[in-house]
């Protein structure tokens, strides 16, 4: 059994400032993890993922996450937020059809 | 390409009405899953799907939840006798194989059906 636990509810940020959101997962099994993200009244979309390979992933609009498997932990991190990044941001984690999300953090961006 | 498409965006239903949520999938996906999103948390896993065939369905409650994705045409969640609690979002989404190693096949999903039970 798998299950992601991210550790804020609710991340308050000043426009241009960075933020970090935390994410901890447990699983029994080499897991793929990912960074999920839903603006308002919208469907999820990928932000990132981690599979294999460099523990550092990148996405295209800044954001980044690193894979910490002695910490069994996955954060995403942006040096500078817009307000364009106030969304609710999802972490979640597979082995295989089935993925296993986080209850949330929801990112406010304020100029 | 149109994506995963869900329609009805929102559904308004009364206790004891019947609900049904339409997911077509990406054009060449022969996967489709359906999520659960409860107000305040995220999303739970209820059924994975193939044409014709229920291949995982560990997250459906046990009553009055069903789900089919026939040869011809979206895959259906029908949830019967609605109650209050069933208030959600349910997302489908759709992948052209089962998540694997090589990471071609990633989930998409569609924007969701809320639905609201009065």
């Amino acid at each position: 059994a798998q299950s992601v636990t991210q550790l804020d509810s609710q991340v308050p940020v000043f426009e241009e400032a960075p933020v970090e959101l935390r994410c901890n997962y447990s699983s029994s099994v080499s897991v793929y993890l990912f960074w999920y993200v839903q603006y308002p009244n919208q469907g999820l979309q990928l932000l990132l993922k981690y599979l294999s390979g460099s523990t550092l992933v990148e996405s295209i609009n800044g954001f980044e996450a690193e894979f910490n498997k002695s910490q069994t932990s996955f954060h995403l991190r942006k040096p500078s937020v817009h307000i364009s990044d106030t969304a609710e941001y999802f972490c979640a984690v597979s082995n295989d059809y089935k993925l296993s999300f986080g209850a949330g953090t929801t990112v406010t961006v304020r100029a | 390409n149109a994506g995963v498409m869900q329609n009805p965006r929102h559904l308004v239903r009364r206790r004891g009405q019947e609900a049904r949520l339409r997911c077509s999938p990406m054009k060449g996906h022969s996967h489709v899953y359906w999520y659960r999103q409860l107000p305040e948390e995220g999303l739970k896993f209820m059924v994975y799907l193939q044409k014709e065939n229920i291949i995982d369905e560990s997250g459906m409650p046990k009553e009055r939840f069903s789900a089919e994705f026939p040869k011809e045409g979206p895959s259906i969640l029908r949830i019967q006798q609605v109650v209050r609690g069933d208030s959600a979002a349910y997302f489908c989404a759709s992948s052209p194989g089962t998540l694997s190693l090589s990471g071609a096949n990633v989930l998409t999903f569609g924007a969701g059906s809320r639905l609201t039970v009065l």
